[in-house]
């Protein structure tokens, strides 16, 4: 079983469309969790870190399941700008992350 | 200016040839990692170090080697290029304090293709 796995989609979505990606990681010791935006042929950018009471920044709400081993990011109100790969990521302490292959979303007009 | 810079952000190189990729930061972190990234598998840990006299091998080290000549530069280096070398090959630093210590930082990204 891999580490960190992710649907790979293409996730095809119309602006304003509200879209939910699911990751589950297969290290229960992991301790750390993130969710990383890349567009296309750029770097990795931090979106969002990921704690267990669940957390929210504007359109974007991460949800931890340490029971499950699951983490979720939901989009609210899709734009176009949203339109990205968006790489799970999770870590122990003194270890490097562990990243998932990505989910793309692709949002249209 | 940038935080995180690498160079070159492009390179074509032949089979057998040695070439060196270099990273450098200005964000004062302590851990430096090379990743490459290739379409359908992701980014994969190539070398990471913790510190200046820290190198740790990742997921994928064989054909690699690494240098942090300083806290602020971090090489990675193919001894005799192969063509499944072929990548995207990102630089990234972390620091190891703070609310955010494990947040990696990532530069540009090299484009290294290999005939």
């Amino acid at each position: 079983r891999k580490e960190v796995e992710q649907d790979p989609g293409p996730f095809n979505v119309p602006e304003g469309a509200t879209v939910a990606f699911n990751c589950t990681y297969s290290n229960s010791a992991s301790q750390s969790f993130f969710w990383y935006r890349q567009d296309c042929r750029k770097e990795p950018k931090l979106l969002m870190s990921v704690y267990s009471s669940g957390n929210e920044d504007g359109r974007f709400t991460a949800q931890l399941n340490r029971a499950s081993q699951y983490i979720s990011l939901l989009i609210r109100d899709s734009k176009l700008s949203d339109s990205a790969t968006y790489l799970c990521v999770v870590n122990q302490a003194g270890t490097a992350l562990i990243f998932g292959k990505g989910t793309t979303l692709s949002v249209s007009s | 200016d940038a935080d995180v810079t690498q160079t070159p952000r492009n390179r074509i190189t032949k089979t057998g040839k040695r070439i060196m990729l270099e990273c450098s930061q200005t964000k004062g972190h302590d851990r430096m990692y090379w990743y490459r990234q290739d379409p359908g598998l992701g980014l994969r840990l190539i070398y990471y170090s913790f510190d200046v006299k820290d190198i740790n091998k990742g997921e994928i080290s064989d054909g690699y080697s690494v240098s942090r000549q300083a806290q602020a530069k971090f090489s990675l280096s193919l001894e005799s290029a192969i063509p499944n070398q072929t990548a995207l090959y990102f630089c990234a630093t972390s620091d190891r304090t703070g609310i955010q210590w494990e947040t990696q930082y990532f530069g540009p990204g090299t484009r290294l293709l290999v005939l």
